[in-house]
């Protein structure tokens, strides 16, 4: 199975202040249509997983722009430009290119300092 | 709009097997797949499998082989989870997700349903 690697897996920031997530991948994400499917996702606490940035940079209906996916083949990042207290919660990377094995991340948890 | 809702918690005794329920509205049911993501607590996500709502076809992933089935009823928009030798490692929420599938060329998991407990006990 291809492995995600998150880092940090804790990260306690500053309301206002930027936030960033890395997310490695044990082996290259690009699809044979050339896409690549690596998706972000949110969940907040009691709630279901919510998708942020779906094919590293492109973002959901009625997610804030302050939320921005980057990067290529294996190396990625989900970037927050100020964070805010509804952004409190466990990121997810997540990548469904190499089918039929769907995997994770083990999640960052964002907290306010 | 697209709304996924699932069945109500569920409490199983070691050996038992579960059938959870993911019935769907708001797109057209046979044109795009439903995977399964499981949440033990405390814990990150883990991928089950998925299913073709067109013609039934499923993948299931590897540790979930012979133990899961995933079937579907398109006259009541509905998807199902079977998991059966229930274990106490299998106290998890389990969600479904609208997940077009390979060769769609759009990406997954833009909606989930509200996720139904399981909880495994003696």
């Amino acid at each position: 199975d291809v492995v995600l690697t998150q880092s940090p897996l804790s990260l306690p920031v500053t309301l206002g202040q930027p936030a960033s997530i890395s997310c490695r991948s044990s082996q290259s994400l690009v699809y044979s249509d050339g896409n690549t499917y690596l998706n972000w996702f949110q969940q907040r606490p009691g709630q279901s997983p919510r998708r942020l940035i779906y094919k590293i940079s492109n973002r959901d209906s009625g997610v804030p722009d302050r939320f921005s996916g980057s990067g290529s083949g294996t190396d990625f990042t989900l970037k927050i430009s100020r964070v805010e207290a509804e952004d409190v919660g466990v990121y997810y990377c997540m990548q469904e290119t190499h089918w039929p094995s769907i995997t994770f991340g083990q999640g960052t948890r964002l907290e306010i300092k | 709009q697209v709304q996924l809702v699932q069945s109500g918690a569920e409490v199983k005794k070691p050996g038992a097997s579960v059938k959870a329920s993911c019935k769907a509205s708001g797109y057209t049911f046979t044109n795009y797949g439903i995977s399964w993501v499981r949440q033990a607590p405390g814990q990150g996500l883990e991928w089950m499998g998925w299913i073709n709502t067109y013609n039934g076809n499923t993948n299931y992933g590897q540790r979930f082989q012979g133990r899961v089935t995933m079937t579907r009823d398109t006259s009541t928009r509905t998807a199902y989870l079977e998991l059966r030798s229930l274990s106490s490692d299998d106290t998890a929420v389990y969600y479904c997700a609208f997940h077009p599938g390979p060769g769609s060329g759009s990406a997954g998991f833009d909606y989930w349903g509200q996720g139904t407990l399981l909880t495994v006990s003696s």
